[in-house]
């Protein structure tokens, strides 16, 4: 069983396109995140939601919306895609509640390669 | 802003070195540094997570060492093989939610 798993695995869309890349956790854990390789490699957060509230909202685009029906999915939703969004964007969780936060390990997902044509 | 650098970007090693790298982070407002080992076409696992100044971890051949007071902590790899290639990452913690990754040594073990 996959723990953090993330759907397509693959997408190449056209510019002006809307698109949304799911994301699923099965490891009953509180927190979820998202997170954009950039071209340097750098793995940049995004967005995370604890128990379904959005707790960071870095400077992006507000083309990009998340969304967190519960607390196993977060979700992601891109509005008129731009080149620039071409990139690998992972979904991590991590289990809240019985260490201190900043000592949390995070579980990623596999990855969704985005490519804007 | 709070940068995280990891060096050297690559490292090409013989199965059987010894290798070590390195990671910088801010001497200020640490909480934690989390290690992650990220292999080709797969997904980042945890190493470790260290927290105290002078915090030594082991794991097999890997260990890992901590200075918060100048803002480092070191990787190595004893003996290394084959199926330790992979990127290695080092990931900054504050005290609240956000983590700041390094862009990662890339270790190449040729048989």
């Amino acid at each position: 069983d996959t723990a953090v798993s993330q759907t397509p695995k693959y997408l190449v869309t056209q510019m002006g396109n809307d698109k949304s890349i799911k994301c699923e956790q099965n490891l009953g854990h509180d927190t979820m995140y998202w997170y954009k390789q950039d071209s340097k490699k750098f793995l940049k957060i995004m967005f995370s939601y604890n128990n379904k509230e959005l707790i960071i909202n870095e400077t992006v685009p507000n083309r990009f919306s998340p969304k967190s029906p519960d607390k196993a999915h977060l979700n992601l939703h891109i509005n008129s895609l731009e080149l620039g969004d071409s990139a690998v964007y992972f979904c991590a969780s991590s289990p809240g509640g019985a260490v201190p936060r900043y000592q949390e390990t995070q579980y990623f997902g596999p990855g969704t390669r985005l490519l804007v044509l | 802003i709070l940068n995280v650098e990891q060096s050297p970007q690559s490292l090409h090693v013989q199965e059987g070195d010894s290798t070590n790298f390195t990671c910088s982070f801010p001497s200020s407002n640490f909480y934690a540094l989390h290690w992650y080992r990220w292999e080709t076409a797969k997904s980042p696992e945890a190493l470790f997570v260290m927290t105290l100044n002078g915090d030594e971890k082991k794991k097999g051949r890997i260990s890992a060492t901590l200075n918060t007071k100048e803002g480092y902590s070191y990787l190595y790899i004893k003996g290394s093989q084959p199926e330790d290639s992979a990127t290695y990452l080092c990931a900054f913690r504050t005290g609240g939610f956000k983590t700041i990754f390094g862009a990662g040594t890339r270790l190449f073990v040729k048989a």
